[in-house]
Formats: structure tokens, sequence, C-alpha cells
């Protein structure tokens, strides 16, 4: 069972720029949700992909947005980007339509805005 | 909206203690609540989920357990090792989709 994972593992950009992280998700999971971690704080909620639509957004603005393909992989891409948007970026997959909606995380994409 | 809280924010203790990490959340109508583990600049290790209905789950050495009534859980990690120094954070849904984080707990078991 493959777990899942994200690239790049680091990236650096100038303010301004666009950038697009990617995610595998676990072997036999429909469902991608995407956080963003500030240093020294718990990861934020951005949204939510199932089955290739957006599930839910959390309270993040229109410039970040996603896709999640047929193969269930998705894509977070971030345009116009701030110095603020510099975080850890964390893809967790999950087996939507369950109760038992437990989230496995990747090992997260280091993004710095100079 | 739903806030968690987790205390201590940084916990320091010898190997081989018992300890206890809190955690606490405002709006009780949850599907479920997750323990994770962070060690430092890397990704989140699932270490145990809870679902509404459930009281406690175990695995190992963890073993967490939850109030929903009064908004709280618990992990306990029992005879401590260096290994298990990491961040621990808990997380709650209670949308069917979002996960609410709590800024985590700290955790240093020296030798």
């Amino acid at each position: 069972e493959t777990g899942v994972t994200q690239s790049p593992t680091h990236l650096i950009k100038t303010r301004g720029q666009q950038v697009t992280l990617r995610c595998s998700s676990q072997s036999g999971h429909n469902t991608v949700s995407w956080y963003q971690q500030a240093l020294g704080q718990g990861p934020q909620f951005i949204f939510q992909y199932y089955r290739e639509e957006e599930n839910g957004r959390g309270n993040f603005p229109p410039r970040f947005s996603g896709l999640q393909f047929p193969n269930y992989s998705s894509e977070l891409n971030v345009n116009a980007l701030e110095l603020d948007d510099s975080a850890l970026y964390l893809c967790a997959s999950s087996f939507g339509g369950s109760e038992y909606n437990e989230q496995f995380f990747g090992p997260g994409t280091r993004l710095t805005v100079l | 909206k739903q806030e968690v809280t987790q205390i201590p924010a940084a916990l320091s203790v010898p190997e081989g203690e018992n300890l206890v990490l809190n955690c606490s959340f405002t709006d009780s109508a949850i599907y479920n609540l997750q323990w994770f583990r962070q060690d430092p600049g890397k990704g989140l290790t699932s270490l145990l989920l809870i679902q509404s209905s459930q009281r406690e789950q175990t695995s190992g050495r963890l073993n967490a357990s939850l109030d929903k009534s009064s908004g709280r859980s618990t992990l306990y990690i029992a005879a401590s090792q260096p290994g298990d120094s990491a961040t621990y954070l808990c997380a709650v849904e209670n949308s069917g989709y979002a996960l609410n984080f709590g800024k985590g707990t700290s955790l240093l078991v020296t030798p």
C-alpha cells in the first residue's frame, strides 16, 4: 500500500509569482484535503476534493485553487504569492463517504516566498 | 466556530515517565477526534482516531480518551521514550470534511 506523497519537497518563489503543488493520495482513497501550516501553528484547512469536486473550503482567498484528477491525485495552485504564504503545505487523503474518515497526511511541501 | 486548545504548549519529562496531553474543544457536535504526531519539519503521522460514539482508543503505549459532553480529550503515553519526542496535535472534525487543529504540545523526553 502506497502512502500519501507530495512534490516538490521544497520550493522558493518570489512575491507575485504562481506555484503548483502536487499530491498523490493513498491507494484506495478518493478524497484529498489541503492544509497550510505556518511555523509554530496547527494546520489550517484550505479545501477538500471528493471525486473531483470541491467538497468544502476554509477561509482562504480565491487565489488558492485546486484540482483533483480521475486517479484522485490533486494539485494546489496559489496565484499572486504573498510573503505570508510561506508555510508547510500538507495534503491528506481519506476514503470519503464513510463515518470513519481517518485522514492520512503526506510529508508536506515547504514553500518560501521572498 | 470550533476552537481547539492544547495544554501544555510544551512539556519536558525524563525517560520512563507516564504523561498526559490535554485537548479541549468548544463545539461538542463532532464527527471524530484524531491525534497526530509531527516531527520537526515533517508531515503528520496519525496516532489514534476516536469516533464521536466512542470513549477511548488504544494503540500500544498510547491511549486516547474522549468526553464529548465536556469537550475534552486526553492522550496518555505510558513509559515515555526519547523517540517519543515530537509535537503532538489534536484535531476535531465537525463539518464532515475539515479537521480543526490545536497548536500542539511539544514533547521532549530526556534520557
